[in-house]
């Protein structure tokens, strides 16, 4: 069966520091994978997707960078956090746009 | 622009009531409707997806049905328990398989 692994589950990072969250997925090949932002209240926001190893669509001009080294791997990071960064991410995947998305159990980033 | 609306944004009911959640969106051109359930502080479950061809599906207790041409949804939830408790949240995939996402209802079950 396929599994989503996303990490680290909580992250306390000071303003102006990187960041790297890191989602895999496995017992599947080429999966489209997805990072997400949820804000209180508020619907998902998606951030980035993948449908394939190295090709990256940005939803959202901001200060965050996504990467795909390999076909199960997907790295959300960036250079220097804002404040405005604090929030609950969710990697997801699915077989196919359209198809059903299974999602990670998130990480909380909080910036202080 | 599609826009998908879940109301109300909470709920409180007792526990062993029937009860329905609502979604609606904008624009009845889509792909397919999902309903996902997501307990505080972690990822989202899906619960049940339906295609735009399809009327309504069904798992265990639960029930979700498409009205494409009033564009609406609903999800019936039967024999409510304390542990169906959390936030559900409706995404419509639209024409260009991009998912619309609704704000979620929060859900509340009374022992």
């Amino acid at each position: 069966s396929q599994t989503i692994h996303q990490w680290p589950a909580t992250l306390v990072q000071p303003v102006g520091s990187p960041l790297s969250l890191e989602c895999t997925v496995e017992g599947t090949s080429n999966p489209n994978l997805y990072w997400y932002r949820q804000a209180a209240g508020r619907g998902l926001q998606l951030l980035f997707y993948s449908v394939g190893i190295g090709q990256i669509s940005s939803e959202v001009p901001q200060n965050l960078s996504a990467s795909r080294p390999q076909d199960r791997q997907f790295i959300l990071s960036s250079k220097k956090l804002l404040l405005s960064d604090s929030g609950f991410y969710l990697c997801a995947w699915s077989i196919f746009e359209g198809n059903t998305i299974y999602f990670g159990e998130g990480s909380w980033l909080t910036v202080v | 622009k599609q826009e998908v609306t879940q109301i109300p944004a909470a709920l409180s009911v007792p526990e062993g009531e029937n009860l329905v959640l609502n979604c609606s969106f904008t624009d009845s051109a889509i792909y397919n409707l999902q309903w996902f359930r997501q307990d505080p502080g972690k990822g989202l479950t899906s619960l049940l997806l339906i295609q735009s061809s399809q009327r309504e599906q069904t798992s265990g207790r639960l029930n979700a049905s498409l009205d494409k041409s009033s564009g609406r949804s609903t999800l019936y939830i039967a024999a409510s328990q304390p542990g169906d408790s959390a936030t559900y949240l409706c995404a419509v995939t639209d024409s260009n398989y991009q998912l619309i996402w609704g704000a979620g209802t929060k859900l509340i079950i009374k022992p």
